[in-house]
């Protein structure tokens, strides 16, 4: 069945430092992807997404390229901030259908100063 | 303000009292669905709700129970809690065309 694989966290890095959170996932057809950010004590916001090949999405300073030929969509971001320390959940939505999402399990990022 | 509204923020119960964790939104979206979070098992679909009076189960409905009276409302309900439902609990909603999902701030269950 379709699945979303993300990076074990926590990643910790340091402040100002390049970002890459792995996705990659299992799905038939062209699914759309999402990232979402989890703030501590805070619900799941959405940061970006992808609905076809080759799209990138972008918002706040992170990016992420749909890769059909690998299956993957990982974010980056240039220069991380303390402030982008939050757990970062991907996910896809299936071809054909209108709302369910399949989740990954989360990275937790934390950003040292 | 576009938003869900989940309540209460926390809550910590004794087993077996019934309790009702309540969720409204104000976008007139048609899906709703709830989640729980724990640790090492990220988000894990408990019910979800097409449309007014369409309900469906997700992956962890044992315990649980939903009602979708009306469009903004979607109610999650544990008739006899029990210890492994303490979790970290989500509602959602999205529009048609899955233009991604709106969640409520979340609600913090114990039972002891």
């Amino acid at each position: 069945g379709d699945s979303v694989t993300q990076m074990e966290g926590p990643v910790t890095l340091s402040e100002e430092a390049f970002l890459t959170i792995n996705c990659t996932y299992t799905a038939t057809g062209y699914p759309s992807l999402f990232w979402y950010v989890q703030y501590p004590g805070e619900g799941l916001q959405l940061l970006l997404k992808a609905t076809k090949a080759d799209d990138k999405g972008s918002n706040k300073g992170f990016e992420a390229t749909y890769r059909k030929e690998t299956t993957s969509f990982h974010l980056e971001k240039g220069s991380v901030q303390v402030s982008d320390s939050a757990v970062y959940f991907c996910a896809l939505r299936r071809a054909g259908s209108n709302y369910q999402l399949i989740w990954g399990a989360g990275t937790k990022l934390i950003i040292k100063p | 303000e576009a938003q869900v509204t989940q309540n209460p923020r926390y809550l910590i119960t004794v087993t077996g009292k019934k309790l009702t964790v309540t969720c409204s939104q104000n976008m007139n979206h048609e899906y709703m669905s709830w989640y729980r979070q724990d640790p090492g098992l990220g988000l894990r679909q408990i019910y979800y709700s097409m449309n007014v009076e369409v309900t469906d189960k997700g992956d962890v409905p044992e315990g649980y129970k939903v009602s979708r009276k009306e469009k903004r409302n979607f109610p999650l309900i544990l008739e006899s809690p029990s210890p492994n439902q303490t979790s970290l609990y989500f509602c959602a909603s999205s529009q048609q065309g899955g233009y991604g999902y709106t969640f409520g701030s979340g609600t913090r269950l114990t039972v002891v």
